[in-house]
């Protein structure tokens, strides 16, 4: 079975810095999708970044990227210029198959993240 | 604007009562829609997977009596709770995915619905 590990409960970022929140995860399928999702106070779930395991290149929307290491099954999100609208929590997911039925997810416990101004 | 909506946002009931929450997607077909629940400050957790005209499929762990799922439509997915209890007081929420290929890829949520059971 599919599992999604998110080893920070809580991680801490100056405005405008850098940040790095981790997920590894552990499966036996050779083609899958990654995601990162934002939850803010709201609880929507707003789709960060997504990345698909076929494609070698690292995914990038603006400020949001990934350093996906497939060898080591690990799908970091890098989050740069942070802004005080980034504090949320943080969940990475797994998406299970079959394709044709949808998106069935798998989430790791997430990271909360708070933006010092 | 949102294209699965979820209904009510905020539900109380009395302990023992059954209440219902509608998942719908707006701009497309689902034959297929999956339920969550979250704890405060924990991860979401797949509960069961709904599908149009067929019995849904339930997660290890998960109740299916308590929890009814009922897919009558390509476009509605219901969750009932049935003789709630405090401890099903949570935040559900659904997702669901516009067919066709790649499907899989384009995920939508709903707002989720807050149930508090007294």
């Amino acid at each position: 079975a599919q599992t999604v590990t998110q080893s920070q409960p809580e991680m801490s970022v100056q405005e405008a810095e850098t940040v790095t929140l981790s997920c590894t995860y552990d499966t036996s399928e050779s083609d899958y999708y990654l995601f990162w999702y934002k939850q803010p106070p709201s609880r929507q779930m707003i789709l960060v970044i997504r990345q698909e395991a076929y494609k070698q290149q690292n995914a990038t929307e603006n400020r949001f990227s990934v350093n996906f290491q497939k060898a080591a099954k690990s799908f970091s999100l890098k989050i740069s210029d942070s802004q005080l609208g980034d504090a949320a929590m943080y969940f990475c997911a797994y998406r299970i198959g079959p394709y044709n039925q949808g998106g069935k997810l798998i989430f790791g416990q997430g990271t909360e993240l708070s933006v010092k101004p | 604007g949102a294209v699965v909506s979820q209904h009510p946002s905020r539900v109380i009931c009395k302990s023992g009562t059954s209440v219902k929450i509608e998942c719908r997607s707006l701009d497309f077909q689902a034959t297929t829609m999956f339920w969550y629940r979250q704890f405060p400050k924990q991860s979401l957790m797949l509960m069961a997977t709904s599908n149009e005209g067929s019995k849904a499929t339930y997660e290890q762990g998960v109740e299916k009596d308590k929890f009814l799922i009922n897919h009558a439509s390509l476009t509605l997915s219901t969750l009932t709770v049935t003789s709630a209890h405090p401890e099903d007081s949570s935040f559900y929420i659904c997702s669901a995915s516009p067919p066709g290929q790649g499907s899989g890829n384009t995920i939508y949520f709903g707002e989720g619905s807050w149930l508090t059971v007294v």
